[in-house]
């Protein structure tokens, strides 16, 4: 059975402030670790997919690193703005292509 | 591009009765997934349709439930008869290659009284 956990469970910043959560994830049979951004009752928009180790990537304020050997990756966004509040999804693929995903860290900014 | 659609938004329904889902991948996208999340807990893979060949069932919890992808086009999802189990969000995934980013529909919340 395939775990992916996912550090912290909810997190409440302020506005400006910079923030990182946790992804763990089995470092054996992987082949990709998506990040997605959730906001309920709306489609959860994918982030990023990385797939080597040392994997580093940046979209605006949110960037995400990767390491497959030890199976955890890092989301960090700078800056936080109240529009980022939502829960953050990650997910593992392996051999199999389904995604696995963790519990998520809902985000909550406030102004 | 139009995003991956799924229809109906919600649906309730009682205990012993059939609902259908209906899930409008990207064009061009010959992977579609289907996942489910139940309250408080993580999206779990129901199943991987390729074109319109099941590639993993593997995540379907039971014979209740049966998927379809005729044409390799839209697909649905049948839950009958359906279980307060059942209850949760239906979600739709498309992508091109199998390893590419999974994009999602909206989901489909199903509650069964």
């Amino acid at each position: 059975i395939l775990n992916v956990e996912q550090s912290p469970q909810s997190l409440h910043v302020q506005e400006g402030d910079s923030t990182n959560f946790t992804c763990s994830f089995p470092s054996s049979n992987f082949y990709a670790l998506h990040w997605y951004r959730w906001e309920t009752a709306k489609s959860p928009e994918a982030l990023f997919v990385m797939t080597l180790n040392g994997d580093e990537k940046k979209k605006g304020r949110i960037s995400a690193t990767l390491n497959t050997k030890e199976g955890y990756s890092y989301l960090y966004i700078k800056g936080s703005q109240p529009e980022d509040s939502a829960t953050y999804l990650c997910a593992f693929s392996g051999s199999a292509r389904q995604l696995t995903f963790g519990s998520g860290t809902q985000l909550t900014v406030l102004p | 591009e139009a995003g991956v659609t799924q229809f109906p938004s919600h649906s309730v329904i009682e205990k012993g009765q059939t609902v259908t889902l209906r899930c409008d991948p990207i064009s061009g996208h010959d992977n579609l997934y289907w996942y489910r999340r139940v309250m408080g807990k993580e999206i779990k893979f129901l199943l991987h349709f390729v074109k319109e060949s099941k590639q993993d069932e593997s995540g379907m919890p039971n014979n209740r439930f049966l998927a379809e992808r005729t044409g390799g086009t839209y697909s649905t999802l049948k839950v009958q008869p359906a279980e307060l189990e059942d209850s949760g969000v239906y979600f739709c995934a498309s992508s091109r290659p199998a390893f590419d980013t999974q994009y999602f529909g909206p989901g489909t919340r199903l509650t069964v009284l």
